[in-house]
């Protein structure tokens, strides 16, 4: 079974660029999560996705930042512009059913941003 | 924001010695998680227990909680090199369904 894909790997960005970054989660799998995980830090949940729905994006900057999960399967993540401070991994994350926090969540590789 | 927080920071030790991983953190739960994170890689889960169980085993892991005291313990017995890794506790609080993550605890286990 492919677990959760994510790409690009790896990205240098100037300041007040945009950046896009890319996950598909597990087949069959109905949550989705994107997480920012700072240097020595553990992961941050960004939105939480239940199908196409965000029903948790209280912790994303909308300011800069924009999510989409279209047809309940691939998302991305945005940031338009960024920030220095936006250098962090970008986790993504799935699960069968996210309601009740119960279920395991299986993680991507991330993407490492660096913003210079 | 961080919910739960590991002790020790960092922790060395030689391969086959046991280590023991600890996690405190500050409201109810409905259940907490174990996660390990090898460089460059994902998080991995390792195991689950909801707050009515006080101890659970996987393999050569064990994990214990109180929720008395809000704390719970990741033991790996008899270590490996391939243990090295950063390890990561996860709450969910019971007034929502969100994973929580702490700083996590830097394993190095010498061959």
């Amino acid at each position: 079974e492919a677990g959760v894909v994510q790409s690009p790997r790896y990205k240098i960005i100037e300041k007040k660029q945009p950046v896009a970054f890319w996950c598909n989660p597990i087949s069959g799998h109905n949550t989705l999560y994107w997480y920012l995980q700072n240097l020595g830090q553990g992961p941050e949940l960004l939105i939480r996705y239940e199908n196409e729905e965000a029903v948790d994006d209280s912790q994303l900057p909308k300011d800069r930042f924009s999510a989409e999960r279209l047809k309940g399967v691939d998302s991305t993540l945005k940031i338009q512009p960024a920030e220095l401070g936006d250098s962090a991994v970008y986790l993504c994350a799935s699960s069968l059913d996210g309601r009740g926090g119960s279920d395991e969540q299986y993680f991507g590789p991330g993407t490492r941003l660096t913003v210079t | 924001s961080q919910q739960g927080e590991e002790d020790p920071q960092a922790l060395s030790i030689q391969e086959g010695e046991n280590a023991t991983m600890n996690c405190s953190y500050k409201t109810s739960i409905n259940n907490l998680q174990w996660y390990r994170q090898n460089s460059g890689r994902g998080l991995v889960h390792l195991i689950l227990i909801r707050s009515n169980e006080r101890e659970k085993h996987s393999g050569r892991l064990r994990v214990t909680l109180d929720t008395s005291k809000k704390s719970s313990s990741l033991l790996i017995t008899a270590s490996r090199a391939a243990d090295t890794a950063s390890y990561f506790c996860a709450t969910v609080p019971s007034y929502g369904n969100k994973l929580v993550f702490g700083a996590g605890t830097i394993l190095r286990v010498k061959s």
